[in-house]
């Protein structure tokens, strides 16, 4: 029973470039969750989804990022034009979601973006 | 706006002492609260929650106290075990918004042997 899934687990990218990373949930859940830790610093939210929806962006930069969940494949975060204050660790996380009172997210291990 | 607070950034304790990581929040909202541990290099893994209508939950050497008035909470760990040494990270929601998950900014342990 596979668990969250991220890829790449390191990606490199240099300035003015795109950066993609991949999260596939765990089996049955529906439930999409984006955060970014930089250095030193905290998990901070970015995006929720569900399939085919955003369900609250209010932690993502209005320009060069943008997050899907397509009714197949994998949640996508992209990140256009990347600058160095981008370099950050980001994780995904995902749940049932049932809204359950008790409901936790469960994460990856994170895609490591250095900018060059 | 940081509504999910962690001030102390390190801990350090002798092995089988406690240890007490504390959280504070600002949102009165905030119904459902979840501590996770963090490893370098790995995703934070899922420790405790407390549910808002509890104000206190144990499992193991893990409890978690939460005090309402105060808008507080805090893991305590007993005996602190060298396998403890990670960063903590308190999460909030409220179950009635969007479900989104606010998390603090981590305390890092380290149990010294």
């Amino acid at each position: 029973n596979a668990g969250v899934m991220q890829n790449p687990r390191h990606l490199v990218r240099r300035r003015g470039q795109e950066a993609r990373l991949r999260c596939s949930p765990m089996k049955g859940h529906s439930h999409v969750y984006w955060y970014r830790q930089l250095p030193e610093e905290g998990l901070k939210f970015m995006v929720y989804l569900q399939k085919e929806n955003i369900i609250d962006e209010s932690g993502m930069p209005k320009e060069r990022f943008s997050a899907e969940f397509p009714k197949e494949g994998p949640s996508i975060l992209r990140i256009q034009q990347v600058v160095r204050g981008d370099s950050a660790a980001y994780f995904c996380a995902s749940s049932p979601g049932h809204r359950a009172t008790n409901e936790k997210l469960f994460f990856g291990s994170g895609t490591q973006l250095s900018v060059l | 706006d940081q509504q999910v607070k962690q001030n102390s950034p390190s801990l350090s304790v002798q092995e089988g002492r406690i240890s007490i990581l504390n959280c504070d929040y600002t949102n009165s909202m905030f119904d459902y609260f979840l501590w996770y541990k963090k490893y370098p290099a790995e995703g934070p893994t899922f420790l405790i929650s407390i549910s808002s209508i509890k104000d206190k939950n144990e499992d193991g050497r893990f409890t978690v106290f939460l005090n309402k008035s105060a808008k507080h909470l805090s893991l305590h760990i007993v005996p602190s075990q060298p396998g403890d040494s990670a960063v903590y990270f308190c999460a909030a929601t409220y179950t009635s918004g969007t479900y989104k998950y606010i998390f603090g900014t981590g305390t890092r342990l380290k149990v010294l042997a």
